[in-house]
């Protein structure tokens, strides 16, 4: 079975600060992990995969299959990144399976 | 990379009756995906829509609940069936697709989803 947790419902930082956004993921084979992000009244997007190792609006997140973990990262947030932030996991069955989201929250 | 439309955008509808959802690609996709979104709950993946063939249903949903067709490669529909409160929720039509940044990868695309109310 695949899982997806993301521990924080809500994360709330300030303009400029570094952010985080958790996600452990629970698999048996060799996953491939995503971010999605949602804006205010705006479909869910595609914001970055591991597979292609890239930074999207600053935004990059590692695989670490050790921890099982790919937590979101940015070193200065700003007010515009400020959405619900998803993560997925896709295994061999072409499947995605979402954690519940985290809403970040960059405050002035 | 694909762009979805989902009709209705939203309704309310009374506990046991039906509702139809329609999904429309602007070009042609071979997998095309039904989600449902609960109140404060993550997406859940309701089936698989096969062109020319029956919808492939995660554990937990039933053909009869949900009934799909799939009649060509740029459209879909969900029914929900004899509805309940329980049924309030987002629905989401989905579409892998070339991806709009990666000539390499695949991409899933989602629809504005429609948000239902059932009294």
């Amino acid at each position: 079975a695949q899982r997806v947790t993301q521990p924080e419902k809500l994360l709330s930082v300030f303009k400029g600060a570094p952010v985080e956004l958790k996600c452990n993921y629970s698999y048996s084979g060799s996953p491939e992990l995503f971010w999605y992000v949602q804006y205010s009244r705006q479909r869910l997007q595609l914001l970055l995969r591991h597979i292609s190792r890239e930074s999207i609006k600053g935004f990059t997140a590692d695989l670490n299959k050790g921890e099982t973990s790919f937590h979101l990262k940015k070193p200065f947030a700003q007010e515009e990144d400020s959405a619900m932030y998803y993560c997925a996991l896709r295994g061999s069955n072409y499947k995605l399976t979402f954690g519940k989201g985290t809403l970040l929250t960059v405050n002035p | 990379s694909a762009v979805i439309s989902q009709k209705p955008s939203r309704d309310i509808c009374q506990r046991g009756t039906s509702l139809t959802i329609q999904c429309q690609v602007d070009s042609q996709v071979t997998m095309m995906f039904w989600y449902r979104q609960q109140p404060g709950q993550s997406l859940t993946l309701i089936a698989t829509a096969n062109q020319g063939s029956e919808a492939t249903y995660e554990s937990g949903f039933v053909i009869d609940k949900f009934p799909i067709s799939r009649p060509n490669l740029t459209f879909s529909t969900l029914t929900v069936s004899n509805m309940s409160p329980e049924d309030s929720s987002i629905y989401l039509c989905s579409v892998e697709d070339r991806s709009r940044t990666s000539g390499t990868y695949n991409e899933q695309f989602f629809g504005p989803g429609t948000r239902l109310t059932v009294l």
